[in-house]
C-alpha cells in the first residue's frame, strides 16, 4: 500500500540556521509530491509541488525541495529560518493510479529558537 | 484566505449525539474532500466529491457518518450516534488535484464528543 513516512516527530532549530525535513514515500511509480504547512489555528498552506520535470522545486516563503527518485525522497529545505516558520509541516503524496485524493504523512512540529 | 469555509469550528457534543458540519467552497471548485485529523497526526482522507457526485469513500467513513453535496456548492458531513473516538479536527478543501495540483483547506471544525 501506498505510504509517506516523515521521520522526524519534532525538529528544533536556531533562527537563521539551515532546515531540512524529510519526506520518504513508498509507491511503484513516480507519485506527485507536495509541502503543505499548517500553523496553529490556520488551515492547511500548499509550500510547493512537484509533478514532473526538474528534481528541484522553488516554492513560497523561501523553501524549496528535491525529489529523490533513488532515495523515495522529497526533503524540504530552507537555507535560513525565520521565527515565523515555526508550524507543522505535512508532505503529501498523491499517486497516478487514484490521483483524486492526497495521502499525508505524520507531520514534524518544527520550533525556532530566537 | 484560502476561499473554504467551515462552520461551526468548534463543537462539543455528548456521545450518543449526531452533529453536522458544513462546508462552503468558491464556487469555481468542483472538487471537494473531506480529511479528519487527529492530534499529532497527518489529515487523513474521508471523502471527495466531483460536482455532487461522492466519487470515493474511505474505509474510516463507518456507516454513522454521511456526506454530501446536494447542488454541487456546499457539503455537509453528518456524525451520527458520536462516539469519544470521534473526536477530531474535520477539514474541508476544495481544488483540481489533476491541473492546478493544489487543494485549498478551510481552517476546520473541531469535534469533541464527551
Amino acid at each position: 500500500a501506498q505510504s509517506v513516512t516523515q521521520p522526524d516527530i519534532h525538529i528544533t532549530v536556531s533562527e537563521g540556521a539551515s532546515l531540512e525535513l524529510r519526506c520518504n514515500y513508498s509507491y511503484g511509480a513516480t507519485p506527485y509530491l507536495f509541502w503543505y504547512v499548517q500553523s496553529p489555528g490556520q488551515g492547511l498552506q500548499l509550500l510547493l509541488k512537484y509533478f514532473s520535470g526538474d528534481t528541484l522545486v522553488q516554492g513560497i516563503k523561501g523553501f524549496e525541495a528535491e525529489f529523490k527518485r533513488s532515495q523515495s525522497s522529497f526533503n524540504l529545505r530552507k537555507p535560513s529560518v525565520h521565527w515565523s516558520d515555526a508550524a507543522e509541516y505535512f508532505c503529501a503524496v498523491g499517486f497516478s493510479g487514484g490521483y483524486n485524493k492526497l495521502i499525508f504523512g505524520a507531520g514534524t512540529r518544527l520550533a525556532v529558537h530566537p | 484566505d484560502t476561499g473554504v469555509s467551515q462552520d461551526p469550528r468548534h463543537k462539543i457534543t455528548k456521545r450518543g449525539q449526531n452533529v453536522t458540519f458544513r462546508c462552503d467552497p468558491i464556487s469555481e471548485h468542483n472538487r471537494l474532500y473531506w480529511y479528519r485529523q487527529t492530534l499529532g497526526q497527518g489529515p487523513e482522507f474521508l471523502t471527495y466529491f466531483q460536482n455532487e457526485a461522492q466519487l470515493e469513500k474511505s474505509r474510516l467513513l463507518s456507516d454513522r457518518f454521511s456526506a454530501e453535496r446536494p447542488k454541487g456548492s456546499f457539503s455537509t458531513l453528518e456524525i451520527q450516534r458520536t462516539e469519544q473516538g470521534d473526536s477530531a479536527m474535520y477539514l474541508c478543501a476544495a481544488g483540481d488535484l489533476l491541473n492546478t495540483g493544489e487543494l485549498f483547506f478551510g481552517e476546520g471544525s473541531r469535534l469533541t464528543v464527551l
